[in-house]
């Protein structure tokens, strides 16, 4: 079983729209979760934490369900910009574990 | 956040040859990992650069063909060896930047392609 698991998407969604992420992780003793974005053809770049007491980033929001393990991230508004590859990413054990992406393209 | 400098960014080799790709971190850090980025895929960890002691690799990649160097905390290289074309990839250097919490940033990364 991959330690962390994602929807490859594509979603393809039209400007102004609200999309959501889910990403499910395996080590229920993970400590520490994030949201990476990967433009095409460049490095992954750190999106934001995600905590269980949930966070928000302007028009992102991110959430932790512990006891389900499932990581979440909702964009609303999106924007032409928004498109890019979305990774969850989870931490333990010194070791960092990538999902494989979820592709977004967000269309005029 | 750290800023990491990670050169060649690109490079076209022939097969059976080695690339050194190097990578400088503008702070110390304790951390340093090496990933792989094959077409269309996810990130691998290839290894974790240790300093002053051997590097730490993953299962399917070893020392002979991914040899690793970390002569000090702000600076490391992975050398590419006997190149074939199924090493053509995207290879990134991290960090895992501890000041705060554990966040892992990113070198530019190296697009190999090998002929």
């Amino acid at each position: 079983r991959k330690e962390v698991e994602q929807d490859p998407g594509p979603f393809n969604v039209p400007e102004g729209a609200t999309v959501a992420f889910n990403c499910t992780y395996s080590n229920s003793a993970s400590q520490s979760f994030f949201w990476y974005r990967q433009d095409c053809r460049k490095e992954p770049k750190l999106l934001m934490s995600v905590y269980s007491s949930g966070n928000e980033d302007g028009r992102f929001t991110a959430q932790l369900n512990r006891a389900s393990q499932y990581i979440s991230l909702l964009i609303r508004d999106s924007k032409l910009s928004d498109s890019a590859t979305y990774l969850c990413v989870v931490y333990n054990f010194n070791k960092f574990y990538f999902g494989s992406g979820t592709k977004l393209n967000v269309k005029p | 956040s750290a800023v990491i400098s990670q050169k060649p960014s690109r490079d076209i080799c022939q097969r059976g040859t080695s690339l050194t790709i190097q990578c400088q971190v503008d702070s110390q850090v304790t951390m340093m990992f090496w990933y792989r980025q094959q077409p269309g895929q996810s990130l691998t960890l290839i290894a974790t650069a240790n300093q002053g002691s051997e590097a730490t690799y993953e299962s399917g990649f070893v020392i002979d063909k991914f040899p690793i160097s970390r002569p000090n905390l702000t600076f490391s290289t992975l050398t590419v060896s006997n190149m074939s074309p199924e090493d053509s990839s995207i290879y990134l250097c991290s960090v895992d930047w501890d000041m705060e919490e554990e966040k892992l940033f990113f070198g530019s990364g190296t697009q190999l392609s090998v002929l």
